[in-house]
């Protein structure tokens, strides 16, 4: 069973603080990882995609990638209230014959303390 | 340019009945995937399709069945509904399929009673 892993939260931080998310994957042939966000009733929302080993970073978010560890993180810098949500990580795996699946876990609940 | 769109936004049904759910890609896009999200998980993967064909199955029953038509949409049907299917279905898109960023509709929440 293919599983990736992140601490359900709530994970609480102040104004202006670094976020920091993390998750682990179970399958070392995972080639593709994404960062969701997902207010709460709404859909998830594409924030951040990493492919290779290092970081990767776009605005106020940095991803980074150890595959050797197995494991992805997500960083938000300066955190505003408005980043309060439930972070999904999501890992896509090649099952074969062009077949993709994307995996996801259960989502960090993120709140950002005014 | 509008994104991913699907239709209904909200459906209820009874036990036994039968649903299909409709998604409209991101225009460009030629591949399609659907997702089940119940309360306090993450999506949970159904199907895959590009240019028609069927590219992955995630662990769902016989119940659960898909196509992709010429216009890239899709729908998503589900047989003879049970409490348990009640959830909210997302729809995906991404250009060409594979390992490429996938980007969801606003979804369809389903209630069965």
């Amino acid at each position: 069973q293919k599983e990736v892993e992140q601490n359900s939260g709530p994970l609480s931080v102040p104004e202006g603080a670094i976020a920091s998310l993390n998750c682990t994957y179970s399958d070392r042939g995972s080639q593709s990882f994404f960062w969701y966000r997902q207010y709460s009733g709404k859909s998830p929302e594409l924030i951040m995609s990493i492919y290779s080993n290092g970081d990767k970073e776009d605005g106020r978010f940095t991803a980074q990638l150890n595959k050797a560890s197995q494991y992805v993180s997500l960083l938000i810098r300066d955190s505003q209230p408005s980043d309060s949500a439930t972070y999904l990580c999501a890992v896509t795996l090649d099952s074969g014959a062009g077949s993709y699946q994307l995996t996801f876990g259960k989502g960090t609940k993120l709140s950002v303390i005014p | 340019d509008a994104g991913v769109t699907q239709s209904p936004t909200h459906l209820i049904k009874t036990r036994g009945q039968h649903v299909t759910l409709r998604c409209s890609p991101i225009s460009g896009h030629k591949s399609v995937s659907w997702y089940q999200q119940v309360l306090g998980q993450g999506p949970q993967f159904i199907f895959q399709y590009y240019e028609k064909e069927e590219r992955g199955r995630g662990n769902f029953p016989d119940r659960f069945s898909a196509r992709q038509f010429p216009n890239y949409s899709s729908e998503l049907n589900v047989n003879a509904l049970l409490l348990g299917d009640s959830a909210l279905y997302l729809c995906a898109s991404s250009l060409l399929g594979g390992n490429q960023p996938q980007h969801f509709g606003d979804g369809t929440r389903l209630s069965i009673l």
